[in-house]
């Protein structure tokens, strides 16, 4: 079946603007994740769902990142007054289980403030 | 908290040869898991190869496999017979066993593979 897709491929933004960046998991993964990689570094974890919920926000820098996953499939990361810093790639993976299970890796969303 | 460190910022190997990169990594935990992900120019991360902590055996998948020693918290990716397919940025990743704290994975910073052909 399809592998995660993320969208856009890419999002350019103005400084203070929102975003909002989309994962579609593999279908029948029950969980999804959430990461974010800085240029020349490994990625970094976020946020992680089961189901619905957020299992784990620990990873979310602060108050201007926010995630969903209304329906338990796609998830959307909102961005409110992005930052310069804010510039990167945004990963989002999907496992079957939430434990034991690997994690399956989209193609990430290249963010870049302007 | 786990911490993964990958040494070679950059490594280069003639096609056909072997090559071996390295990662430790600093846990308290004794079950956890430990992976290696290529990411080629794509951006998409694939997954290599996957060891439990708990199994004493070495993981292999085709032309990779891993020298797993959990004493010493080392845990290396051999590639053999290399292909010019196989360049790419190499990332050496954990993730506890029982998912206490964050079960995301801890990544290293990666070490970027070369091929000459």
């Amino acid at each position: 079946g399809a592998g995660v897709s993320q969208t856009p491929s890419n999002k350019v933004t103005e400084k203070g603007k929102y975003v909002e960046l989309r994962c579609d998991p593999i279908s029948g993964h029950t969980a999804l994740y959430w990461y974010r990689q800085s240029l020349g570094q490994g990625p970094e974890f976020l946020i992680y769902f089961q189901g619905t919920g957020a299992a784990d926000d620990s990873g979310l820098p602060n108050d201007r990142f926010f995630a969903v996953r209304p329906e338990g499939s796609v998830s959307t990361l909102k961005i409110q007054r992005t930052e310069r810093g804010d510039s990167a790639v945004y990963l989002c993976a999907s496992s079957l289980l939430l434990r034991t299970d690997t994690q399956y890796f989209g193609p990430g969303t290249r963010l870049t403030v302007l | 908290a786990q911490t993964v460190t990958q040494s070679q910022p950059e490594m280069s190997v003639q096609e056909a040869e072997t090559v071996t990169l390295s990662c430790t990594y600093d846990t308290s935990e004794s079950d956890y898991y430990l992976f290696w992900y290529k990411q080629p120019p794509s951006r998409q991360m694939i997954l290599v190869i996957r060891q439990e902590a708990y199994k004493q055996q070495n993981a292999t998948e085709n032309r990779f496999s891993v020298n797993f020693q959990k004493a010493a918290k080392s845990f290396s990716l051999k590639i053999s017979d290399s292909q010019l397919g196989d360049a790419a940025m190499y990332f050496c990743a954990y993730r506890s066993y029982d998912g206490g704290g964050a079960d995301g994975l801890t990544f290293g910073k990666g070490t970027h593979l070369i091929i000459q052909p």
